[in-house]
């Protein structure tokens, strides 16, 4: 079956500590994106990706970092600089970028802790 | 200013009834798209529906159909015959021509009661 896979579910950080979400698609799309979702709030971006090796800030970047080295994969860190990192974070990815009628397919997420 | 509105924090609704997910919008693009998502408790957004902004007609997907009034910029979804696996976190959305991402607005929870 063809999708997204976000892994793991539940993901505890410690202080100081930096923490990577993994996110894996065979949907053979070309752009990818990373959310965070916090109760009561919508989806916030934070960072997207078009194509390998190229990725652009959303709108709450600060304190997270990608990488797009293979189509398949845009793993997500939080590092120790984002000082509220406990969400629900999802992965999603799209065929292209450009046009109005691009739906997002999304993973499963994860949750993420600060202890 | 927020590109999407969504008034209702949580609707209720009676098994085999229908029920409409408020949604407006702001955006002074003349070609955007608007979608709307469910999010069961699992945690995964679904896609349920797409509008384009110059379609004539609203969208329809089996029981779920999108209200779309382009002068008052809103997009309801409208749900018929709930069941109660419709329980659940519905979210609408925008993209704009030329953005990069969705907006999303803020979401209904949705409980269907037997």
């Amino acid at each position: 079956d063809g999708g997204i896979t976000q892994s793991p579910k539940y993901l505890f950080r410690k202080e100081g500590q930096n923490v990577t979400l993994s996110c894996e698609q065979n949907l053979n799309h070309d752009a990818m994106y990373w959310y965070r979702q916090d109760p009561g709030q919508g989806l916030r971006l934070i960072y997207y990706s078009q194509i390998v090796n190229d990725f652009q800030k959303g709108d709450i970047a600060e304190g997270y970092s990608v990488s797009r080295e293979k189509k398949e994969s845009f793993p997500l860190t939080v590092t120790s600089a984002q000082k509220n990192p406990t969400a629900f974070y999802l992965c999603a990815s799209s065929i292209g970028i450009r046009t109005t009628n691009e739906k997002l397919f999304f993973g499963s997420g994860t949750q993420l802790s600060v202890l | 200013a927020q590109k999407i509105t969504q008034t209702q924090p949580g609707m209720f609704v009676q098994e085999k009834e229908a029920v409409t997910l408020d949604c407006t919008y702001d955006t002074s693009d003349p070609s955007y798209g608007l979608f709307w998502y469910k999010q069961p408790s699992s945690g995964e957004m679904i896609f349920l529906i797409y509008q384009g902004s110059y379609d004539q007609q609203n969208a329809t997907e089996g029981r779920y159909s999108l209200n779309f009034q382009k002068a008052r910029k809103s997009a309801n979804l409208v749900i018929s015959a709930s069941q109660l696996g419709d329980s659940a976190m519905y979210f609408c959305a925008m993209r704009e021509s030329g953005a990069n991402n969705l907006f999303f607005g803020t979401g209904t929870r949705l409980t269907v009661i037997p």
